[in-house]
């Protein structure tokens, strides 16, 4: 199965300012979803974006797709120190018998420094 | 509402011991998954579960055990522990509308090491 591949490893930003990280992957996917992951923390459902959708936000996350670049990105505007975690990219890809596999990338550390 | 149960939170095995993982969840999910998370290498899928008594092996299935005996609970079985087994495990959850959509739920984790 696939792996996504996260940009970069590790990110340090102001409080303020805009995160951007990225997930590239090499075989098609039904959907690719974020989660977040805050230190010593189980993994938390962030957004999911289809194949046939190009963007997608909720609230100051926003989502986008390129399937013809395999690449997706994970915007984070106005960055808190709260967003501090690590955010990881999910890979749902059909694995037979009508049931699907997610796959996680090894993630993008943020750092928001207030 | 619980969600994803783990325990223990910490486990400190020696070599060769074997022990149960349990994960329990409240949300009457059909999905559920064990992963293994370490330094660097992301999450790693051990075994999953598309329902009461179906299982299937992972990406790192060597040296576990699994069982879906009801549709709450998938316990972890390590057979007979070894240092590479030194890891956080997460349990996780879903359900599937049919189209791939599994949104999954965690578990806070245990940390198991082996000595």
């Amino acid at each position: 199965s696939q792996q996504g591949e996260e940009d970069p490893q590790a990110l340090s930003i102001q409080e303020g300012e805009n995160a951007t990280m990225n997930c590239s992957y090499k075989t098609s996917i039904n959907n690719l979803q974020w989660y977040r992951q805050n230190s010593g923390r189980g993994l938390v459902h962030l957004i999911l974006i289809r194949s046939n959708e190009r963007e997608k936000h909720s609230g100051r996350l926003r989502v986008t797709l390129d399937t013809s670049k395999k690449s997706s990105s994970l915007l984070i505007t106005a960055s808190r120190a709260a967003d501090t975690a690590s955010y990881f990219c999910a890979l749902a890809s059909y694995s037979g018998a009508g049931s699907y596999q997610l796959t996680f990338g090894k993630g993008t550390k943020l750092s928001v420094i207030p | 509402n619980a969600g994803v149960t783990q325990t223990p939170k910490f486990q400190v095995l020696k070599t060769g011991q074997s022990m149960t993982l349990q994960c329990a969840q409240d949300m009457n999910h059909e999905y559920m998954s064990w992963y293994r998370q370490d330094p660097g290498m992301g999450l790693r899928l051990i075994h999953y579960s598309v329902g009461a008594g179906i299982t299937d092996q992972g990406e790192v299935p060597n040296g576990y055990n699994v069982s879906r005996s009801t549709t709450e609970d998938f316990p972890l079985r390590l057979l007979s522990a070894a240092p590479s087994q030194t890891s956080v495990y997460f349990c996780a959850s879903s359900y599937s509308n049919g189209g791939g959509e599994n949104i999954q739920y965690f578990g806070a984790g245990t940390r198991l090491s082996v000595l």
